[in-house]
């Protein structure tokens, strides 16, 4: 059972470049999020999803997309990147409304150069 | 508007002794709280959770307590030790929202 997964685990961009977060849960989980993390700041929600079809935004989602073809993938994509999206990603799923499980990826760690 | 609020960004107990590691919430909206963990290269884990009808849970060595005049919660570990270094996060939600707000982190070291 490999839970949820993030790839790449690590990248450097270039300011104008774009490029796609893979993450992957195989718990048949509805609900799935990503959310960034900054230096001394907490997990910002980006986007989220309840399931296949639905997403919503989150407290930041300014420069991402996100879609929700199936329940296990939710991919977000950064279009222009910039300095400012610097940061660790973790996507996370979970069962409906069960808020203890929320289950984490080990994070991506982007740089924009 | 950091609704979550960990004001101590770091804290160094000696092991044996008790870890306390405070998180304040602004939202009165806010009744579900978890505390989660995280190590170097990893994602956040659960560690425990309480209901806005507690006031205290407790699971072995950790134990969350909330006062929710104050809008302030904590978590306790006894006896602390050296696995137990790491960063906590605590963070908070309603039932309709089904989303996590979380607080800033707070890194726990525990000398041996």
């Amino acid at each position: 059972n490999a839970g949820v997964t993030q790839t790449p685990k690590f990248r450097i961009l270039k300011i104008g470049q774009s490029m796609t977060l893979q993450c992957t849960q195989d718990m048949n989980h509805n609900y799935m999020y990503w959310y960034r993390q900054d230096p001394g700041m907490g997990l910002k929600l980006i986007y989220y999803s309840v399931g296949a079809g639905i997403t919503d935004k989150g407290e930041v989602p300014n420069g991402y997309n996100v879609s929700r073809s199936t329940t296990e993938d939710f991919p977000l994509r950064l279009e222009l990147a910039a300095p400012s999206q610097t940061s660790v990603y973790f996507c996370a799923s979970s069962y409906d409304r069960e808020l203890d499980g929320y289950t984490f990826g080990s994070g991506t760690r982007l740089t924009v150069v | 508007d950091q609704q979550v609020k960990q004001n101590s960004p770091s804290l160094s107990v000696q092991e044996g002794r008790i870890s306390i590691l405070n998180c304040d919430y602004t939202n009165s909206m806010f009744d579900y709280f978890l505390w989660y963990k995280k190590y170097p290269a990893e994602g956040p884990t659960f560690l425990i959770s309480i209901s806005s009808i507690k006031d205290k849970n407790e699971d072995g060595r950790f134990t969350v307590f909330l006062n929710k005049s104050a809008k302030h919660l904590s978590l306790h570990i006894v006896p602390s030790q050296p696995g137990d270094s790491a960063v906590y996060f605590c963070a908070a939600s309603d039932w309709r929202a089904q989303k996590l707000v979380f607080g800033q982190g707070t890194r726990l070291t525990i000398n041996p």
